[in-house]
């Protein structure tokens, strides 16, 4: 069964300096990996992708995140955070090699950055 | 490009009244859910559609809720009679086959509020 966990609820960080928000995955095989922000009264907003090739992903408004499969991981980064990051983050993943299983999303983090 | 497009945006409604969300998914996307979202969570699929074909409504709540995807494009999903803890956002989302990863694309939500 696949699973995503985000093990901080909330995340603060100032403005300016870099932000991590974390996400560690079970996939029975190769994962198909997301990230999707929420802000407040909207949908979730596509960010970015893990589908294959380089490790490092780079995605929407100066975010990236880095695959690293020994590790089950695919944490969310930015070098230079802004108050208008803050929002609700969401991993999502799913089996790239099980068309028939359905994304599954994390439970979410808040991310404030203070000015 | 249009996104998904979902009405009605906010609803109130008393219990045991029924209630019923409309999405139209982006144009050419063979793959469309409905997700149920509770306040600070993360979504939670009620149903996935293949063209017109419901591959997955497990977990659906048969009794009260339904849905319809009408020759493959646009989709309604009802509530009848609807309860105080239906209250939560309703997202529709959208997707093509083997594009991209499938990455999954949402509409702005229907806020219900259940009285």
């Amino acid at each position: 069964a696949q699973s995503v966990a985000q093990p901080e609820d909330q995340v603060n960080v100032a403005e300016g300096n870099p932000l991590t928000v974390k996400c560690t995955y079970s996939v029975s095989g190769n994962p198909y990996l997301f990230w999707y922000v929420q802000y407040p009264n909207r949908g979730l907003q596509f960010l970015l992708k893990y589908i294959t090739g380089d490790n490092l992903v780079k995605g929407s408004y100066g975010f990236e995140a880095e695959f690293n499969k020994s590790q089950t991981s695919f944490h969310l980064k930015k070098p230079s955070a802004l108050v208008s990051d803050s929002a609700l983050y969401f991993c999502a993943v799913r089996d790239k090699g099980n068309y028939g299983q359905n994304f599954v999303f994390g439970p979410g983090t808040r991310l404030s950055v203070l000015p | 490009e249009a996104g998904v497009v979902q009405s009605p945006r906010y609803k109130i409604i008393e219990k045991k009244q029924p209630v019923a969300f409309w999405c139209n998914p982006i144009s050419g996307h063979n793959t469309l859910y409905w997700y149920l979202q509770n306040l600070g969570q993360g979504p939670e699929l009620l149903i996935r559609y293949e063209n017109e074909e419901a591959v997955d409504d497990s977990q659906l709540p048969k009794d009260r809720f339904s849905a319809e995807r009408l020759k493959g494009v646009d989709s309604t999903l009802k509530i009848q009679p609807a309860e105080l803890g239906d209250s939560a956002v309703y997202l529709c989302a959208s997707s093509l086959f083997g594009q991209g990863g499938d990455t999954i694309y949402f509409g702005e939500g229907s806020w219900l509020t259940v009285v």
